[in-house]
């Protein structure tokens, strides 16, 4: 099946300093990919639609200059979560939709786990 | 806003019992239901859902979707301990198979 990995899956950081969180399709190419923030015994919560070749689209509440996306490729996207603070330690995970027969079907990176001291 | 909601919040039983998720939605523009098995990490895809009345069937594991009382089903029967997990319904909308999540099931199955 689809492969979508992401680095780091562990990452602690200080406060103020900015983590870049990566998310690659493996054998597959992604226009579009999903990123995705999970709180502890909370649901996945949709933070943005990243677009190759465009700006990601923000769901409502997400701040864009804190996080950043930048999608460089057909199968890489990155989150830059800039001047993080202890409020922003969460489980983030990227997403990709897998086009052709599995439409809708999404395939899901491993997360990367964000403390922020 | 699009909406979904499951039920139970948290369950537990014990082994060799049969369990049923409930999860009903609100969206525009439908397009697909899917439930994913969390256990620690990223979740892990069980079903997808497009029609109505057509059982989905995997090992124990089932799911059914109703478009015309918006609402799914996952059915666990003969549960074993490794079913212990988060069950997570979401809903796909629009043409860019953007997933709302429901808040999830904790499911625990004991000996």
């Amino acid at each position: 099946g689809a492969v979508v990995s992401q680095h780091p899956s562990w990452v602690i950081c200080k406060s103020g300093t900015s983590v870049k969180i990566e998310c690659r399709s493996l054998d597959f190419q992604a226009t579009t990919m999903f990123w995705y923030r999970q709180f502890p015994k909370q649901s996945l919560m949709l933070m943005a639609t990243s677009n190759e070749g465009s700006k990601a689209t923000y769901e409502q509440g997400v701040e864009k200059d804190k996080f950043l996306i930048n999608h460089a490729s057909l199968t890489l996207s990155t989150l830059t979560v800039t001047s993080a603070h202890p409020e922003d330690s969460s489980f983030y995970i990227c997403s990709a939709p897998l086009a052709g027969p599995g439409i809708g079907e999404l395939f899901f990176g491993e997360g990367s786990r964000l403390t922020v001291l | 806003e699009d909406k979904v909601v499951q039920s139970p919040l948290s369950l537990v039983v014990h082994e060799g019992d049969t369990v049923t998720l409930n999860c009903s939605y609100e969206v525009t523009n439908f397009r697909s239901l899917l439930w994913y098995k969390q256990e620690k990490k990223a979740p892990t895809f069980l079903f997808m859902l497009t029609s109505s009345g057509i059982e989905k069937k995997s090992g124990r594991l089932s799911s059914i979707l109703d478009k015309k009382e918006l609402f799914s089903i996952l059915n666990i029967t003969a549960t074993q301990t490794g079913d212990s997990a988060v069950y997570l319904c979401a809903v796909s909308t629009g043409t860019a198979s953007k997933l709302t999540f429901g808040t999830g099931t904790r499911l625990q199955v004991t000996l």
